[in-house]
Parts: structure tokens; sequence; C-alpha cells
């Protein structure tokens, strides 16, 4: 077990809804990473969050979003949705934002689209 | 653009033998290269990194080598046990403000009794 915890743990929804991913960190990480990853596009890198700040965007597309609370959890927003975008959604978190810090894993989040 | 190759895609390998994955990078500014283990239904898990400072780290079973020349990696799994069965993704990131980590495909592995 990571530490890392991310709600729910499956969803099931139809092509143009709008559904919210939620991520709890590890105790005392300040950084949250949110990763898609599918078949054909393998495992990368959305967008992350520093003490409630965005720092880094990846390849995130316009009808996604994200924050990071006060409370350091943070919510994916998923809008608009497609086909394609049926994926497992990882959370990550890290004590800071040092390259050689390490990125611990949530369970992720099984979103299929119908 | 796929700033990390990673092969093969799968591998089999039998109990005992030495299981090996190599990944190749283009960006050079990588400066930090860790391999992650995945099993079904889990999110990846860090299983050993490196940094471009060292040819070679090992950690028990596990070890990666490094040629910085080549722009290449790979993870050698001695003595593979079933309970490598997994898919194991190589990764490379640098020192950026957002520290993120740019994965190879993943290779899954299989390993027979």
């Amino acid at each position: 077990d990571s530490g890392v915890t991310q709600t729910p743990k499956h969803l099931i929804t139809a092509t143009g809804q709008r559904v919210t991913l939620r991520c709890s960190p590890r105790s005392g990480d300040l950084s949250v990473y949110w990763y898609q990853q599918s078949l054909d596009q393998g495992l990368q890198f959305l967008i992350q969050y520093y003490n409630g700040e965005e720092r880094a965007k990846g390849n995130i597309l316009e009808r996604f979003s994200a924050q990071q609370f006060p409370d350091l959890h943070s919510e994916l927003n998923l809008s608009s949705l497609e086909l394609g975008d049926s994926a497992l959604y990882f959370c990550a978190s890290s004590v800071a934002v040092n390259s050689y810090n390490e990125q611990f894993f949530g369970p992720g989040t099984r979103l299929t689209v119908l | 653009q796929q700033q990390v190759k990673q092969s093969p895609q799968s591998l089999i390998v039998q109990k005992g033998g030495i299981s090996i994955i190599n990944c190749a990078y283009e960006n050079t500014a990588f400066d930090y290269f860790p391999w992650y283990q995945q099993f079904p239904g889990k999110g990846p898990a860090l299983l050993i990194a490196i940094r471009p400072d060292v040819s070679e780290k090992k950690e028990g079973r596990f070890t990666i080598s490094f040629n910085k020349s080549a722009k290449q990696f790979s993870l050698h799994i001695m003595d593979s046990q079933p309970g490598d069965s997994a898919t194991y993704f190589c990764a490379a990131k640098y020192d950026n403000a957002g520290n993120m980590l740019t994965f190879g495909g993943g290779t899954r592995l299989m390993v027979k009794p």
C-alpha cells in the first residue's frame, strides 16, 4: 500500500458526461501528479500540483482540468467525455519537487466511457 | 514524440533465468532513470533507480546498467521468479520545475515455473 488513495476505483459513464476523480496524497507529501494509462498511449503525465499551485502540464486535454485543495487532496475533472478517454487514471505524490523524490502511485481509477 | 523507447513489449523467461529489459532515451537533459513494477490492478511502484553519474546499480536481484554515451539503460532481473511476473516500465525525468516522469511503453514479463 503506497499510502496514496484514489476514489472511485471504477467509473462507468456515457459520452458527453463530466466526472471527477479524487486523490489523497501520502501524509506529508506536498506534490501531486496525475497520469493516464491507456493501451495505445501507455503511461502519460497529465499535470502536477505542488502545495496548491500548478507546477507542470503534460499532455492534458483542454477538456480536462485539475486542482489541489488546501488539505492537499487533488481532483481531476474530465468533461465532454469521449470514448477515447477510457483509461486508467493514476495519481502519484511526492514530498517535494526535487528530481530525486520518489513518486508513490495510488491504485488508480478505471474510467470507462460508453 | 516518444522520448523513452522500451523493448521488448513482452518477455517470457524460465524460473531461475535472467530477464533483460532495455530502454533508450533521446533527451540528454534527463538526469534520473527509475524503473517501476506494476502488478495487475495496482499502480506502478518504484523498483530501482539510477542517476547518470554511475554506470551500474544493484539492489538484490535487480540491476540497472546505464550507458550515457549510447543513451541507453537496461534492467536485469537475476534468478527470475514467478512472483516477478508483472509489467515493468522504465522512466526518465529531469530537474525542471515539474519533475514529471516520462515512461517507456512497458514490458510484460512472465516467469514460467
